[in-house]
């Protein structure tokens, strides 16, 4: 079974620019989360979606992040304008139905924002 | 806010050596507590987790963990680690109201030196 797959695996950006990760979850699963990870931290849930709705997102700092699951498979997370801080590992996990089941992890893109 | 500490940050043992990972969470109610391993170079994934019933849960490579509900606590456990548990360790909690996130500890890096 392919497991939740995500790009790019790595960026470096310099700080007031636009970058997006890509995800795409295990096949058939209907939630999807996006997570930041900053170095030395545990994942920091920034936004939920069951299929293509966005269940929870009070910790996604909505003036500079941005996410959209269209169709209900894969997933973009937008991050414009860059700050300093931004710089983490973003992780994309995915689980069967809802927020019970099994979450299943990619392997996360690292951004380092110069 | 919900949170969960690990308060050990770094833990370095001989193979063989026994292992006791501690993790303490702070809130009140029903609980879904889990391990996530990340083992170098790869995804986190699930060690173990406990949703119910018998308080002591086995989860893979002969790890275990202990809910304890007086305590808050779910301290992970292993008789004895080989070298290949050289990962970093995650404890995570999900409330049971509301949107259900996951709440991850910091982490803890064990080093298994041969």
């Amino acid at each position: 079974e392919a497991g939740v797959a995500q790009s790019p695996r790595y960026k470096i950006i310099e700080k007031r620019q636009s970058v997006a990760f890509w995800c795409n979850p295990i096949s058939g699963h209907a939630t999807l989360y996006w997570y930041q990870q900053i170095l030395g931290q545990g994942p920091k849930l920034l936004i939920q979606f069951q299929n293509n709705g966005v269940v929870d997102d009070s910790q996604l700092p909505k003036d500079r992040f941005s996410a959209e699951r269209l169709k209900g498979v894969d997933s973009t997370l937008k991050i414009q304008p860059a700050k300093l801080e931004d710089s983490a590992v973003y992780l994309c996990a995915s689980s069967l139905a809802g927020a019970t089941d099994t979450q299943y992890f990619g392997p996360g893109t690292r951004l380092t924002v110069l | 806010a919900q949170s969960v500490s690990q308060h050990n940050h770094h833990v370095i043992l001989s193979e063989a050596a026994s292992l006791e990972l501690g993790c303490n969470y702070s809130y009140g109610g029903t609980v879904n507590l889990f391990w996530y391993v990340q083992y170098p170079g790869q995804h986190l994934q699930l060690l173990l987790k406990y949703f119910s019933g018998d308080p002591l849960v086995k989860g893979i490579k002969g790890f275990e963990a202990e809910f304890i509900k007086s305590k808050f606590s779910f301290n992970l456990r292993k008789p004895s680690v080989q070298w290949s548990d050289t990962a970093e360790y995650f404890c995570a909690v999900r409330e049971n109201t509301g949107f259900q996130k996951l709440v991850f500890g910091t982490g803890t890096r064990l080093l298994v030196s041969p």
